[in-house]
């Protein structure tokens, strides 16, 4: 199993330029989720997933849209890059709804907008 | 108000001593905690919880205790090693909303040889 694959590993974009960070797990998970984390400071939640077709807001999703076609993938799209969103992204998975079941992390995308 | 605090950004601990790594929250309504270690260029790592009922949980060379009259948490680990050194986040959720996790900004800990 890899587990949670996050893709690109680091990526430097223009204001006002639009990318997608893509998200991959292979344990057939339901809940997916992507936080941001900003320097010095703890994880913010963006968007989550309960299952395929099924997203829906976390605490900062302004600037940010998701979908979630198969169970297995939940990219996040920004579609104007804004300096404030420069960050790194980390995209999650677990079985169940509840924080008592493990959360599995990806190794994070870094990203710059200059 | 629904905050996790870690007061100290970073800690340097001898190796073989304990290092304690302590955490507080606002919100009463918190009461499941999550410890999760982050190491450079990874995602952060499950590392150990503890459920409101219990205020002590146990896992090798890590312990959890939790005071809930002062709202406030610690991490312990005896003897620290080399590998323990990384960023911690401290988390909490709350019963009403089991499936949101709020995240402290994370301390920093640094294994002295």
């Amino acid at each position: 199993n890899a587990g949670v694959t996050q893709t690109p590993k680091f990526r430097i974009l223009k204001i006002g330029q639009s990318m997608t960070l893509q998200c991959t797990q292979d344990m057939n998970h339901n809940y997916m989720y992507w936080y941001r984390q900003d320097p010095g400071m703890g994880l913010k939640l963006i968007y989550y997933s309960v299952g395929a077709g099924i997203t829906d807001k976390g605490e900062v999703p302004n600037g940010y849209n998701v979908s979630r076609s198969t169970t297995e993938d939940f990219p996040l799209r920004l579609e104007l890059a804004a300096p404030s969103q420069t960050s790194v992204y980390f995209c999650a998975s677990r079985t169940g709804t509840s924080v008592r079941q493990t959360q599995y992390f990806g190794p994070g995308t870094r990203l710059l907008v200059l | 108000d629904q905050q996790v605090k870690q007061n100290s950004p970073s800690l340097s601990v001898q190796e073989g001593r304990i290092s304690i790594l302590n955490c507080d929250y606002t919100y009463s309504m918190f009461d499941y905690f999550l410890w999760y270690k982050k190491y450079p260029a990874e995602g952060p790592t499950f590392l150990i919880s503890i459920s409101s009922i219990k205020d002590k949980n146990e896992d090798g060379r890590f312990t959890v205790f939790l005071n809930k009259s002062a709202k406030h948490l610690s991490l312990h680990i005896v003897p620290s090693q080399p590998g323990d050194s990384a960023v911690y986040f401290c988390a909490a959720s709350a019963m009403n909303r089991d499936d949101k996790i709020i995240f402290g900004k994370g301390t920093r800990l640094h294994i002295l040889p």
